[in-house]
Formats: C-alpha cells, sequence, structure tokens
C-alpha cells in the first residue's frame, strides 16, 4: 500500500503562471511533511517543510497548504520561472526527535513553458 | 547551509563484484543517517537508518550482510553493496540529518554490467 500518493504524475504551465503540486498521506500519525525539489543527476534538494500543527507554510514562491482533517498538502509555486522546472517529491515522517525515516511519494514532473 | 558529499558519483562494476560509497555531511553534526535507493523510475526505497552509538536499523529486503554500513563518527558514513547485480542499479542516496530536516548528497550511481 502506497503511503504517500502525488498527483498529477506530470504538470506543465506556463511562465508566470501558478503551479499546484497534490499530495495525500495514509498515515495518521506523520506528523512532518517536507517537499523536495529535484533536478536530473543531482539529489534531492530540500525546498519547504511544514508539520502537521500548522495549515500553511510559505517561503518565497513557494506554499505550502495542509489539511490535517483529509490528509492532504499541497506546494504552491507562483510566478513559475523555467528554472523551477524540475521533479518535486512530498515526503512524510513521524517526528520523534531520534532518527527520521521519511517515505517518499513518486514525484511530480514539473514543466515550466517559457 | 547543511551540505552532504556523497564519494564516487558514479561507479560501474561488474556482476558480482562489491563496491563502497561514502557519505560526509559538511557544516553539521548529523544526529542520523539514512540510505536511499533511488530507481530508474525514481521511486525511494529506503535501506537503513544509522545513528551513531546505536545499531544501525536496515528495512524489510536489505541486509546487513548485503548492504554493510559504517558510521564511525556524526560527520561520516559509508556502505558497500556486496555482490551486486542488475537489481542493485540505482541512484544510491545518503540523507543526513540536522534537527529532524534530512539533507541530501547528490547520490552515488550505481551501474552493473
Amino acid at each position: 500500500q502506497q503511503q504517500v500518493r502525488q498527483s498529477p504524475q506530470s504538470l506543465t504551465v506556463w511562465e508566470g503562471e501558478t503551479a499546484i503540486l497534490n499530495c495525500s498521506y495514509e498515515d495518521s500519525t506523520f506528523n512532518y511533511f517536507p517537499w523536495y525539489q529535484q533536478f536530473p543527476g543531482e539529489g534531492p534538494a530540500l525546498l519547504i517543510s511544514i508539520s502537521s500543527v500548522s495549515d500553511k507554510k510559505e517561503d518565497g514562491r513557494f506554499t505550502i497548504f495542509f489539511n490535517k482533517r483529509e490528509k492532504k498538502l499541497s506546494l504552491h509555486i507562483t510566478d513559475s520561472q523555467p528554472g523551477d522546472s524540475a521533479t518535486y517529491f512530498c515526503a512524510a515522517s513521524v517526528r520523534t526527535g531520534g532518527a527520521d525515516r521519511l517515505t517518499f511519494g513518486k514525484g511530480t514532473q514539473l514543466i515550466i513553458q517559457p | 547551509g547543511a551540505l552532504v558529499y556523497q564519494y564516487p558519483r558514479r561507479t560501474i562494476c561488474k556482476s558480482g563484484t562489491s563496491m563502497r560509497m561514502e557519505c560526509q555531511a559538511v557544516g553539521f553534526q548529523a544526529t542520523s543517517v539514512a540510505w536511499y535507493r533511488q530507481s530508474p523510475q525514481k521511486t525511494f526505497e529506503l535501506i537503513a537508518l544509522s545513528t551513531v552509538n546505536s545499531a544501525i536499523k536496515y528495512e524489510q529486503n536489505f541486509t546487513q550482510e548485503k548492504f554493510p554500513i559504517s558510521h564511525p563518527n556524526l560527520s561520516f558514513s559509508s556502505m558497500t553493496v556486496l555482490n551486486a547485480y542488475l537489481e542493485d542499479r540505482g541512484l544510491y542516496l545518503c540523507g543526513a540529518s540536522l534537527r529532524a530536516e534530512q539533507f541530501f548528497g547528490p547520490g552515488t550511481r550505481l551501474t552493473v554490467l
């Protein structure tokens, strides 16, 4: 059973538009949700994260909206730039203060058309 | 910022041989290190979770006999893929945690011939 699901698998938006990437999860004990950005040939880079006590987290053009009741979250990228073209992974973990075991979704490939 | 180095970036080995990969956290002391494998389809599999002074915990389908890990200090970890076969190919990622945020290195891409 897939614990973390992402949609769509692929998304194309025009430069300047807002890209919306969706994520949902099964395990209600998950309390920490990082998003990673990965370019071809590179490792995933931590982009932004949110804990389950918040419903929104903003960092520049990137915003996470979190709905704990529905076990859903979304990443909004405003004013999309061609340089934002990458694969975005939603991950989840149970933050215990010890070792972190991340469960990843399968990713959304984002293409920004100039 | 938190940097994680991995070496080598790419490696090719013959089927049945072994290769060792290294991970180093620079600029911070990692509280734990997780090793993942990312498949060519980009899905992640957690191999094992390692904290200094604690036993390394392997996930289902991964064993110490196949993927021995050394984590001698808070900055360095190494993992060996023993007796590699085609199904072991992929991008091996090291994630070092700092205050519960996990930072990844660029990965070691393993090709098995």
